[in-house]
């Protein structure tokens, strides 16, 4: 079945450093990405989405890029703050068919210290 | 988040007692997922209701689990009997389309087995 694969945490940086989260995912058909972030306490958070190859998803200075030929969706970001510090998470869901629930990857833990 | 209401925040029961998490979704929503987060987990999809139908519930362990969404109020999960494995943050999301990745977290349910 589909999957989701993230590089484990936790990822510990300093404030201005550049970001890499990596994700890699399985699935059958051509399905949706996206990341999700979620805050101490808090719910998740949709961060940003790609629906089809190529497509670049951004939101607060994260960016990711579908990558259909390497089954990826790396999360970056070019300066880290303190207040990016939470775990994001990696998800796919199939489009084709309605009501679909999304496949979380385990989540990467970030902290970013100043 | 965008108004999906969860409660309790933080739930402590006892093994053997029963757990019964509320879940209002987006007023409009009538789509609503529920998934479990077990530590150093991602989350794990466990059922999807649309107004007074299961309509995916593959996700829901066999015995002591059981959810609903009725025609008015809240969507409840239930667990009956419930064991220190249960101990989880519960989080569930609304939609308007039934389309998984357009949901709305709610911050979640932390329940504690003790």
């Amino acid at each position: 079945g589909d999957s989701v694969t993230q590089m484990e945490g936790p990822v510990t940086l300093s404030e201005e450093a550049f970001l890499t989260i990596n994700c890699t995912y399985t699935a059958t058909g051509y399905p949706s990405l996206f990341w999700y972030v979620q805050y101490p306490g808090e719910g998740l958070q949709l961060l940003l989405k790609a629906t089809k190859a190529d497509d670049k998803g951004s939101n607060k200075g994260f960016e990711a890029t579908y990558r259909k030929e390497t089954t990826s969706f790396h999360l970056e970001k070019g300066s880290v703050q303190v207040s990016d510090s939470a775990v994001y998470f990696c998800a796919l869901s199939d489009p084709s068919q309605a009501g679909t629930a999304l496949i979380f990857g385990k989540g990467t833990t970030l902290s970013v210290s100043s | 988040n965008a108004g999906v209401m969860q409660n309790p925040r933080h739930l402590v029961r006892r093994r053997g007692q029963e757990a019964r998490l509320r879940c209002s979704p987006v007023k409009g929503h009538s789509h609503v997922y529920w998934y479990r987060q077990l530590p150093e987990e991602g989350l794990k999809f466990m059922v999807y209701l649309q107004k007074e139908n299961i309509i995916d519930e593959s996700g829901m362990p066999k015995e002591r689990f059981s959810a609903e969404f009725p025609k008015e109020g809240p969507s409840i999960l239930r667990i009956q009997q419930v064991v220190r494995g249960d101990s989880a943050a519960y989080f569930c999301a609304s939609s308007q389309t039934g389309q998984g990745p357009e949901a709305f977290f709610g911050q979640g349910t932390r329940l504690t087995v003790v």
